[in-house]
């Protein structure tokens, strides 16, 4: 059973990092096939992907945010951690880590979103 | 970026109608274009990946087509439990995007 789930912080204040794991299991971070993903979610809006990592740590990162984010992840863990650097109240928003399927570039599994709130 | 734009942004439908979603890219996607429900308070489920293929588990009542810039999600019959916000997603190239929502309410 293909689990994934985010843990990081609910309040942040504004210029600080957040620093989000997402913990995986039912599949492997080595698998060469599938890798992890990070999108947002701001309230009542659109879905944005903001980075993603596969097994041979390709990484790749939405370019409006790139300066911003680092992506890695710890495969003995079973963990993807995200980091956004600078963060602003625009970035309020609800994050997800979903499983990518290398290739064709789905997200067929996704963990149930964390609120993350921004504000001093 | 390719910009992706589904319409219409709201639709008001009964149980028992049939329902088409439009997804448009900014460019052409071949058939690199997936379909997500997501309910409120809830993460996004995947519908159709690859244009036209039905995610394992999901209801045949769900299909999409199209190719190139142009692509519809058909719900052939709503049931209640479909009653959900649709978004689209091109994989044909990074940075992956989503289009902005399609709201299907009950009539």
């Amino acid at each position: 059973q293909v689990t994934l789930k985010e843990s990081g912080p609910v309040l942040v204040k504004p210029t600080e990092t957040l620093t989000l794991t997402c913990t995986v299991s039912g599949f492997s971070l080595s698998n060469a096939t599938v890798g992890v993903s990070w999108i947002r979610q701001p309230p009542g809006k659109a879905l944005e992907w903001l980075a993603h990592i596969f097994s041979n740590d390709e990484k790749s990162y939405t370019i409006s945010l790139k300066s911003r984010l680092t992506i890695s992840k710890d495969t003995s863990k079973s963990q993807v951690v995200l980091t956004m650097t600078n963060m602003d109240p625009v970035d309020t928003a609800t994050y997800y880590c979903a499983r990518i399927q290398g290739g064709r570039d789905y997200f067929d599994y996704w963990g149930q979103g964390t609120l993350v709130t921004v504000s001093s | 970026d390719i910009q992706m734009t589904q319409s219409p942004s709201s639709l008001s439908a009964s149980v028992g109608d049939r329902v088409t979603i439009t997804c448009r890219a900014s460019q052409s996607i071949s058939r690199y274009l997936n379909w997500y429900q997501q309910k409120p308070g809830k993460a996004p489920k995947l519908l159709i990946y690859a244009a036209s293929s039905l995610q394992s588990g999901v209801p045949s009542r769900f299909s999409g087509s199209g190719s190139g810039t142009d692509f519809t999600l058909t719900i052939s019959s709503l049931q209640p439990e479909d009653f959900a916000t649709y978004y689209c997603q091109q994989s044909y190239s990074t940075p992956l995007t989503f289009g902005q929502g399609t709201r299907l309410e009950i009539k």
